[in-house]
C-alpha cells in the first residue's frame, strides 16, 4: 500500500532563518506531488506541484522554493523565513493517471505546523 | 476567481440531525468532486465523490447530491455524530489539468 511521510510535525523558527520541509511517498512510481498550506482560518493553498523530477510548478510567488530530486521525494524550502510564512504546509501525492471523469485524489501526509517568531 | 466557493464557513448540527455541507463551482468543466475531511493539525483524508455523470452517490451515512444545472452539490450526512465534527474541504477535477481545485471549507460542529 502507498504511505506518505512527512517531516517534521513541528517547526518553530525565527525569522530569517532557512527552512527546509521534506516529504517521501512509498509504495508508488512517478506520482504527482503537492506542498499546500492552510494558514490559520482559511482553506488550502497550493504553493508547488511536481509531474516529475525536477520539474516545479509554482502558484503562488513568494519566498519558498521547492525541489523534487527524486522521484518520490519533494522539499520545500526558504532562504529566509517570514512571519507571514507561519501555517501548517501539507504534501500530498496523488496518481499521474488520467481517466475521464475519475480522480483517484490526493493522499495527505500528517502535515508541519510551522511558527515563524 | 474562486471557482470552488463553499459560503458557509461554519456549521452547528444537534448530534442525531442531519448535517447538509453546500458546495457551488463556477466551471462548467468540471466533472469529478471529491469530498476531504479534516481534523485539525492532521492531513485531510478522502471522504466521498462523485462523477458528473451521476447526481447521487451515498456511502454510508454519507450521501454527496450533484446538481449540474445548478453547478451545486452537497454533502449529507445523516445521522450526525460528534466525530464528525471536522473542517470539510469540497474539490473539483476537470478537463486535461489533474489538479484539483478546493474551496474554502467548512467547519462542521456538533453538539451533544
Amino acid at each position: 500500500s502507498q504511505t506518505i511521510h512527512q517531516w517534521p510535525a513541528t517547526l518553530v523558527q525565527p525569522v530569517g532563518s532557512p527552512l527546509s520541509l521534506e516529504c517521501t511517498v512509498e509504495g508508488t512510481s512517478n506520482p504527482n506531488l503537492y506542498w499546500y498550506r492552510q494558514a490559520a482560518g482559511r482553506g488550502l493553498q497550493l504553493l508547488f506541484y511536481s509531474v516529475g523530477i525536477g520539474q516545479i510548478s509554482s502558484e503562488v510567488p513568494q519566498n519558498l522554493s521547492a525541489s523534487r530530486p527524486q522521484d518520490r521525494q519533494f522539499i520545500l524550502s526558504s532562504k529566509k523565513l517570514l512571519l507571514s510564512d507561519s501555517g501548517f504546509y501539507l504534501c500530498a501525492w496523488s496518481h499521474r493517471l488520467i481517466v475521464p471523469r475519475v480522480h483517484y485524489g490526493y493522499t495527505f501526509g500528517s502535515g508541519t505546523r510551522l511558527t515563524v517568531v | 476567481d474562486q471557482q470552488v466557493k463553499q459560503n458557509s464557513p461554519s456549521l452547528s448540527v444537534q448530534e442525531g440531525r442531519i448535517s447538509i455541507l453546500n458546495c457551488d463551482y463556477t466551471n462548467s468543466m468540471f466533472d469529478y468532486f471529491l469530498w476531504y475531511k479534516k481534523y485539525p493539525a492532521e492531513g485531510p483524508t478522502f471522504l466521498i465523490s462523485i462523477s458528473s455523470i451521476k447526481d447521487k452517490n451515498e456511502d454510508g451515512r454519507f450521501t454527496v447530491f450533484l446538481n449540474k444545472s445548478a453547478k451545486h452539490l452537497s454533502l449529507h450526512i445523516v445521522p450526525s455524530q460528534p466525530g464528525d465534527s471536522a473542517v470539510y474541504f469540497c474539490a473539483a477535477s476537470g478537463g486535461s489539468n489533474y489538479q484539483l481545485i478546493w474551496g474554502a471549507g467548512t467547519k462542521l460542529i456538533i453538539k451533544p
